[in-house]
């Protein structure tokens, strides 16, 4: 089965662009995560969806972030306009039950200039 | 508030010894769960163990053990002969039993010597 998937691995942009970060959740999964990871900050949770509700939004950094998922397969985190200190390795996770662990994806490794 | 601590910011070990990494966590819930998981050079995050609130059975899977204690508040992770591609970062996590988040340690990065 494939696991998480994201896209695109890699990305590098200049500062004012608009980034769309994608993730499909392994199928049968009800919730999805979004998390960044720095050296700074670790790994923070940003926004999470429960069939394909947002619940949480806490942790989106500010107006500039937005998250969707308009089906169960398939989610996309925003950032508009794009800053420098938006770089970062943002994860996207997926779980089937309340129980379960998270399985996460490869990871988006983001490079604003 | 839940949190969860790993104290150990860097650990290095020469191959094959045992090593250690530390976890305590902080919840007011009686349900929740425990997870460990590991972040290689290549940078996934690999889920590695989950445990229960209600289980304090210690877990062994080959070479990896974990130690639940509840009177601690800790769930400490071994490696027993260590080698070199355990290096990476592993992180220790926390979720409540009324919550779908998880909250995650810090990480210990653990360098293990040839």
């Amino acid at each position: 089965d494939a696991g998480v998937i994201q896209s695109p691995r890699h990305e590098v942009t200049e500062m004012g662009q608009e980034v769309t970060l994608r993730c499909k959740p392994i199928s049968g999964h009800n919730s999805l995560f979004w998390y960044r990871q720095t050296m700074m900050r670790g790994l923070e949770l940003l926004i999470y969806f429960n069939n394909n509700v947002p619940i949480d939004d806490s942790g989106m950094p500010e107006d500039r972030f937005s998250a969707k998922m308009p089906n169960a397969s398939f989610s996309t985190l925003k950032i508009q306009p794009s800053e420098p200190r938006d770089s970062a390795v943002y994860f996207c996770a997926s779980t089937w039950d309340r129980d379960g662990e998270q399985y996460f994806g490869p990871g988006t490794r983001l490079t604003v200039t | 508030a839940q949190k969860v601590t790993q104290a150990q910011t860097e650990i290095s070990v020469v191959e094959k010894e045992d090593v250690t990494l530390d976890c305590v966590y902080e919840t007011r819930d009686t349900t929740y769960y425990l997870f460990w998981y590991k972040q290689p050079p290549s940078g996934e995050l690999v889920f590695l163990i989950r445990r229960n609130s209600f289980d304090e059975q210690n877990e062994i899977s080959g070479r990896y053990s974990w130690n639940f204690q509840k009177s601690t508040s800790s769930f400490n992770f071994t490696i027993t002969a260590s080698q070199v591609v355990d290096s990476a970062v592993y992180f220790c996590a926390l979720r409540e039993g009324r919550d779908d988040k998880i909250i995650f340690g810090k990480g210990t990065r653990l360098h293990i010597l040839p």
